[in-house]
């Protein structure tokens, strides 16, 4: 059982290059959410779709756009790269009990 | 606005000795409260829950957490700690369709 896969898991972009983010679940879960990670500053949302067919802003949307597949597959998209956006990416399914189950992450470095 | 504050950025503990790590929380009604490990190159994973009910909550390998709703408080703690629990912990506080994590402390264990 994979859970919730991300890929990839390493990319350098150029600024202002584009690229999509993949996150695909296997858990049957209605919410998905998109996280970025920096030190000192723990878990920020980007955006979250709480079921199928929605999606919604989070804490840090600017410069990133989703997309929700389908049930299983929620994708971020950042069309022109900046620096800022140097980070690493956690996608994230969360169930009924508002328990949340994360990717092993995608390391992204902009130069 | 709802916000979690872990206060200790990193801890080092010996391997034997007890470890509390604090959290404190400000949320309107009554909480759900959770606590995540993540190991350096790894998504996060629960250690615990708090929805209702007792609030002394037991979760995996060994750590506890205890809710004092008068000191807005969901302290985890552990009476020994091994080497393995070195990691980045984070507290998280639930709002609707999001939850909201803490910066989260590096917990360092020296032999």
């Amino acid at each position: 059982n994979a859970g919730v896969t991300q890929t990839p898991k390493f990319q350098v972009l150029k600024t202002g290059q584009s690229m999509t983010l993949q996150c695909a679940q296997d858990m049957n879960h209605n919410s998905m959410y998109w996280y970025r990670q920096d030190p000192g500053m723990g878990l920020r949302l980007i955006y979250y779709s709480a079921s199928e067919g929605t999606t919604d802003k989070g804490e840090v949307p600017n410069g990133y756009n989703v997309s929700r597949l389908n049930k299983r597959e929620f994708s971020l998209r950042l069309e022109s790269a900046a620096p800022s956006q140097t980070s690493v990416y956690f996608c994230a399914t969360q169930e009924a009990k508002n328990i949340q189950y994360f990717g092993a992450g995608t390391r992204l470095s902009v130069l | 606005a709802q916000s979690v504050t872990q206060p200790d950025i990193h801890i080092t503990v010996s391997e034997g000795a007890s470890l509390e790590l604090r959290c404190n929380y400000s949320y309107g009604a009554t909480p759900y409260l959770f606590w995540y490990v993540q190991s350096p190159g790894q998504g996060l994973q629960l250690l615990l829950k708090y929805f209702s009910g007792d609030t002394l909550v037991q979760g995996i390998k060994g750590f506890e957490a205890e809710f004092k709703r008068s000191q807005s408080s969901f302290n985890l703690r552990k009476p020994s700690v091994h080497w393995s629990d070195a990691a980045e912990y984070f507290c998280a506080v639930v709002w609707g369709f999001k939850t909201i994590f803490g910066a989260g402390t590096r917990l360092f264990v020296k032999a």
